[in-house]
């Protein structure tokens, strides 16, 4: 299958609402990124993980590396998170290949 | 902050012709990456550097070269342009030994008529 798995492909949300994505991994990733691609295409990292939890604002992401996932978590929804997010894990070193997930498309709706 | 930039920021070129796509980098970032980005299939990856010299092949490096003639410079290099490449290409730089992120140009977009 995918190397990385990424879940769901679209989501819609209340202004207010929380929701999560997810990634799974079909192997042992060294580290995970997450992004958010803004309407014009930019690529914004949002965090990155070498294991743990980290939060920013009403963002927080968890990379289990062992269990083979990672999640972002939005809190209070806001019509400004509308966009596309992608995770992408880095596997071992010696082959430091970076691979993405297809991506979540969301849409915050008034 | 880490700077990745990409040229040109758009390109329209004709079917058969060769394109090259510049990427520099002033992070002192060994690892180097070619992504495109189409529609449904998220950011593959075409080709990736672990430094100056080398060159590797990604998930998808048919029909594309690259090349890597310093630490800051990685260039994508379309020699038969078709237009089933006509894309977003995004390059990127990182530091696996120092496990940190990955940072990104602000991509191309590539249309062969």
């Amino acid at each position: 299958g995918m190397p990385v798995e990424q879940n769901p492909p679209a989501l819609s949300l209340y202004e207010g609402a929380d929701s999560g994505l997810r990634c799974n991994f079909s192997t042992t990733m060294k580290s995970v990124q997450w992004f958010q691609q803004n309407h014009r295409g930019r690529l914004i990292t949002l965090f990155y993980l070498a294991q743990g939890t980290k939060e920013n604002g009403r963002l927080k992401s968890t990379f289990n590396s062992k269990e083979r996932y990672s999640t972002l978590h939005i809190k209070d929804a806001q019509l400004e998170d509308s966009g596309t997010y992608f995770c992408a894990a880095g596997r071992n070193t010696g082959n430091y290949k970076y691979v993405f997930g297809a991506g979540t498309r969301l849409k915050v709706i008034a | 902050e880490a700077a990745v930039t990409q040229s040109p920021r758009n390109k329209v070129a004709v079917t058969g012709g060769k394109v090259t796509l510049s990427c520099n980098q002033t992070n002192n970032h060994n690892n180097m990456y070619w992504y495109r980005q189409d529609t449904g299939h998220g950011l593959r990856l075409i080709h990736y550097s672990y430094g100056a010299g080398s060159t590797e092949k990604g998930d998808i490096p048919d029909g594309y070269k690259a090349s890597r003639p310093s630490q800051e410079n990685f260039s994508l290099i379309l020699e038969l342009a078709t237009p089933s490449q006509t894309s977003v290409y995004f390059c990127a730089s990182g530091d696996a030994a120092a496990n940190t992120e990955v940072f990104f140009g602000k991509g191309t977009r590539l249309t062969v008529v």
